[in-house]
């Protein structure tokens, strides 16, 4: 399968700091990008659709100005946590879909254990 | 707004035994049913994947069962192993829209 890395794995930070996490495909070009987030025991919570070149997409109910999104190109997004605050600790998994595919075929990165002190 | 349901909740199974967990839908156009194997502190990964046009999708231990008309899905594992021991994914999606996931289900294959 094709191949979705995560960076940083694990970030503690202080609160109100801002925190960047980086996904990449590795060997696949990513038009469409998506960020999850995962509390401990639940499913995976969809938080935005990040597309090459364009705004995102974000599900209701996530700030769009605490959570920046950016898909500067076809294998790298981003996502940064702005001052981030002690109910932001999560898992954020990322994943990428595989462009020639006419069905959502993603696959995930690793994810971010993210701890705000 | 919970689209996929899926059920058990959680699973204990014998080594080598047949552990089954379900997943039902509610909406016709999904078009393409995953399902993923996460362990604890790691990302999900693709496991096996079916789409509606064929019933059954065998790859090894693992196989989908699909029944259309009842807008059901099922994920076998044959052979259930101590490092099958996770938690599975169910999930639909239409097109290249949004997936929707069930809840989980936490395996455990005791030795």
């Amino acid at each position: 399968g094709a191949v979705v890395s995560q960076h940083p794995s694990r970030v503690i930070c202080k609160s109100g700091t801002s925190v960047k996490i980086e996904c990449r495909s590795l060997d696949f070009q990513a038009t469409t990008m998506f960020w999850y987030r995962q509390f401990p025991k639940q499913s995976l919570m969809l938080m935005a659709t990040s597309n090459e070149g364009s705004k995102a997409t974000y599900e209701q109910g996530v700030e769009k100005d605490k959570f920046l999104i950016n898909h500067a190109s076809l294998t790298l997004s981003t996502l940064t946590v702005t001052s981030a605050h002690p109910e932001d600790s999560s898992f954020y998994i990322c994943s990428a879909r595989v462009g020639t595919r006419s069905y959502n075929e993603q696959f995930f990165g690793p994810g971010t254990r993210l701890t705000v002190l | 707004q919970q689209q996929v349901k899926q059920s058990p909740q959680s699973l204990i199974v014998q080594k080598g035994g047949i552990s089954i967990i379900n997943c039902a839908y509610e909406n016709t156009a999904f078009d393409y049913f995953p399902w993923y194997q996460q362990f604890p502190g790691k990302g999900p990964a693709l496991l096996i994947a079916i789409r509606p046009d064929v019933s059954e999708k065998k790859e090894g231990r693992f196989t989908i069962s699909f029944n259309k008309s009842a807008k059901q899905f099922s994920l076998h594992i044959m052979d259930s192993q101590p490092g099958d021991s996770a938690t599975y994914f169910c999930a639909a999606s239409i097109g290249n829209n949004d997936m929707r996931f069930g809840a989980g289900t936490r395996l455990t294959v005791k030795p």
